[in-house]
């Protein structure tokens, strides 16, 4: 059974550029959580989509923003990009039922230069 | 106070002993429960998930649970040097079906042979 994926493991933008990353879920899982991870600040939640829906949103500023796809492919989008945006962005899929495991991907490592 | 607590270590055992790892939470809302391993530059690799009081056991592992209490703990046994890394421990926040895991900072491991 494939695990999650996310694609690319490494990107290096240049400020006030966008970026667009992918995550794919482990099949039959329906929930796709996203994490930016920094050594400042740890793992925190960026936002949570399951059944294309944004079901959970952290505190992130609106240059964050994610979306869902049919097939529960799930895709996130910063834009503006700032330097302390440089960070591993990591997503994580759940089958979307109580009381069940979530794993995560590679993680996507986003340099910003 | 933070939601999710831990000692962030670094705990230094000696190779063939017990590692007993803690935290706390504030929510005491909060139904389901994971405990990750992250070697550096890699990404959480869940290693047990519990929501139910008390003890879950998984090879040299175990999860302990008490909601009364607030705190989940992972006990290693027979520690190894390959166990050398950060331990995250992570909460369901609201609903346990949903993906929105908050963590803490992680405690670093060292297993010294």
């Amino acid at each position: 059974k494939a695990g999650v994926t996310q694609t690319p493991r490494y990107l290096i933008k240049t400020r006030g550029q966008q970026v667009t990353l992918s995550c794919s879920p482990i099949s039959g899982h329906r929930s796709v959580s996203w994490y930016q991870q920094t050594p400042g600040q740890g793992l925190q939640f960026l936002f949570e989509y399951f059944s294309e829906t944004q079901r959970n949103k952290g505190n992130f500023p609106g240059r964050f923003s994610g979306r869902q796809f049919s097939n529960s492919r799930s895709e996130m989008n910063v834009s503006t990009l700032e330097l302390g945006d440089s960070a591993l962005y990591l997503c994580a899929s759940k089958t979307g039922t109580p009381n069940t495991e979530a794993f995560f991907g590679q993680g996507t490592r986003l340099t910003v230069v | 106070q933070k939601e999710v607590e831990q000692n962030s270590g670094p705990l230094s055992v000696p190779e063939g002993a017990i590692a007993s790892l803690n935290c706390t939470y504030s929510d005491r809302g909060s139904q389901s429960f994971f405990w990750y391993r992250q070697y550096s530059g890699k990404s959480p690799e869940l290693i047990m998930f519990i929501y139910s009081n008390g003890d879950k056991e998984d090879g040299r592992f175990t999860a302990q649970l008490n909601k009364a209490s607030q705190y989940v703990s992972l006990l290693i046994r027979d520690s190894q040097p390959s166990d050398s890394a950060t331990y995250l421990c992570a909460v369901n926040r609201g609903s346990s079906n949903t993906g929105k895991l908050i963590f803490g900072q992680g405690t670093t491991l060292q297993v010294k042979p």
